[in-house]
């Protein structure tokens, strides 16, 4: 069974300072993991993915599979990064992509 | 132009009403998906049509009824609803052999039953 924890509902920084949203997962097979951003009343929105390990807005994502955990950083917030985050993981063949309850970012100015 | 468009972005109506909700995306993937956001902002998959054919049903009641004409649409029919029908309901759609990709997600369908 594929299951994502976020474990903080909401995480309040302020302006300038590091931000780290938690993600675990579990799963038995290879997952896909993935970071979505959801600003007030839009979309969802692709933001990383594991595999691209690629930096976006500032924000990158490492895979640990030894602890299980796929959690998102960023050096310096900014008030723009203020959303809900969503940890996401689907397996390799393609099967639903589940979502962890979100994580609520405020920064503060 | 829009990815994955859905239709409407706002529906009200009274319980025990029938409506749908349309969902089509113009990126020639393979798969197709509905999404539910309660007010707890927790999102659950409804559905997933993969080339016309059901392939995911989650638990979800009979009164939900999912239809793909084809594989760029799929559209949502809830009969009878109840006010814990509620919610912000998105589509989304994948190619189904590039699970890396993920997924691209519409504007969403924000229902409220009264």
């Amino acid at each position: 069974a594929q299951r994502v924890t976020q474990p903080e509902k909401l995480l309040s920084v302020f302006k300038g300072a590091p931000v780290e949203l938690k993600c675990n997962y579990s799963y038995s097979g290879s997952p896909e993991l993935f970071w979505y951003v959801q600003y007030s009343r839009q979309r969802l929105q692709l933001l990383l993915r594991h595999i691209s390990r690629e930096s976006i807005k500032g924000f990158t994502a490492d895979l640990n599979k030894g602890e299980t955990s796929f959690h998102l950083k960023k050096p310096f917030a900014q008030e723009e990064d203020s959303a809900m985050y969503y940890c996401a993981l689907s397996g390799l063949n393609g099967n639903k992509l589940v979502f962890g309850a979100g994580t609520i970012l405020r920064v503060k100015s | 132009d829009t990815a994955v468009s859905q239709t409407p972005k706002y529906l009200v109506t009274q319980m025990g009403n029938d409506k749908s909700i349309k969902c089509e995306q113009n990126l020639g993937h393979d798969t197709m998906y509905w999404y539910k956001q309660d007010s707890k902002k927790f999102l659950k998959i409804m559905f997933s049509y993969n080339n016309k054919e059901l392939i995911i049903n989650e638990t979800v009641p009979n009164r939900f009824s999912p239809k793909s004409p084809d594989k760029a649409h799929l559209n949502l029919h809830i009969n009878s609803l109840e006010l814990g029908d509620s919610a912000v309901y998105f589509c989304a759609s994948s190619q189904r052999d590039r699970p890396n990709y993920g997924y691209t997600f519409g504007s969403g369908t924000r229902l409220t039953v009264v």
